[in-house]
């Protein structure tokens, strides 16, 4: 499969725990982004790669967040001290030089 | 800043009929990219199409229609004769043709499609 992986597919945490979601992009995509999707709404933008630089982040990243995508290749997305507010699915699509995004099946996050 | 309505939260239609999704966007940019996704109840959004602003014919791929008018900010997109297969939620998005906007996606709240058989 050469689509774009994400580990786990759900998570289910205490309020206060900290953690970690994992994208693997398809191979060659420079550009990585994270989305935030909560029901009923459509996905949110939250940070963007390109390569292994971070170039942009959303005022929807509190200082909780933390992405790394280290050696432009996977990346990591970090919650610390969870809160019910940050219950949702959270998306990673890739790219290649231009536009065209593909999405991964996203990892869904319940904050009880 | 950018925003992409999508007006119909849920339409439920009978297999066979036609059904046409609305979308209208904002943007005061005038390069910019608008795409369809669709996310089944698996929950994986899938790529459908990309139109770029400046290229307004209309798009057919088999069953699959769209219409973009920039003159109303609409890209609507139709399904003729609809399958149970079609069931899913539906989003359009925005994306700003240019290096600085890094090509993020606005996406609209989605419209939910049911086709009964």
């Amino acid at each position: 499969d050469t689509g774009v992986s994400q580990d786990p597919r759900h998570k289910i945490t205490k309020r206060g725990q900290n953690v970690t979601f994992r994208c693997d992009p398809i191979s060659e995509h420079n550009r990585l982004y994270w989305y935030r999707q909560t029901l009923g709404q459509g996905p949110e933008f939250l940070t963007y790669f390109q390569n292994e630089a971070q170039l942009e982040k959303s005022r929807l990243l509190s200082d909780r967040f933390s992405a790394e995508r280290p050696k432009g290749s996977f990346s990591t997305l970090e919650i610390q001290r969870t809160e019910q507010g940050d219950s949702a699915m959270y998306l990673c699509a890739s790219s290649p030089v231009l536009n065209e995004q593909f999405f991964g099946p996203g990892t869904r996050l319940t904050v009880l | 800043a950018q925003k992409v309505t999508q007006a119909q939260t849920e339409i439920s239609v009978v297999e066979k009929e036609d059904v046409t999704l609305d979308c209208v966007y904002e943007t005061r940019d005038t390069t910019y990219y608008l795409f369809w996704y669709k996310q089944p109840p698996s929950g994986e959004l899938v790529f459908l199409i990309r139109r770029n602003s400046f290229d307004e014919q209309n798009e057919i791929s088999g069953r699959y229609s769209w219409n973009f008018q920039k003159s109303t900010s609409s890209f609507n997109f139709t399904i003729t004769a609809s399958q149970v297969v079609d069931s899913a939620v539906y989003f359009c998005a925005l994306s700003l043709n240019s290096g600085g906007s890094n090509y993020k996606l606005t996406f609209g709240k989605g419209t939910l499609l049911t086709v009964n058989p």
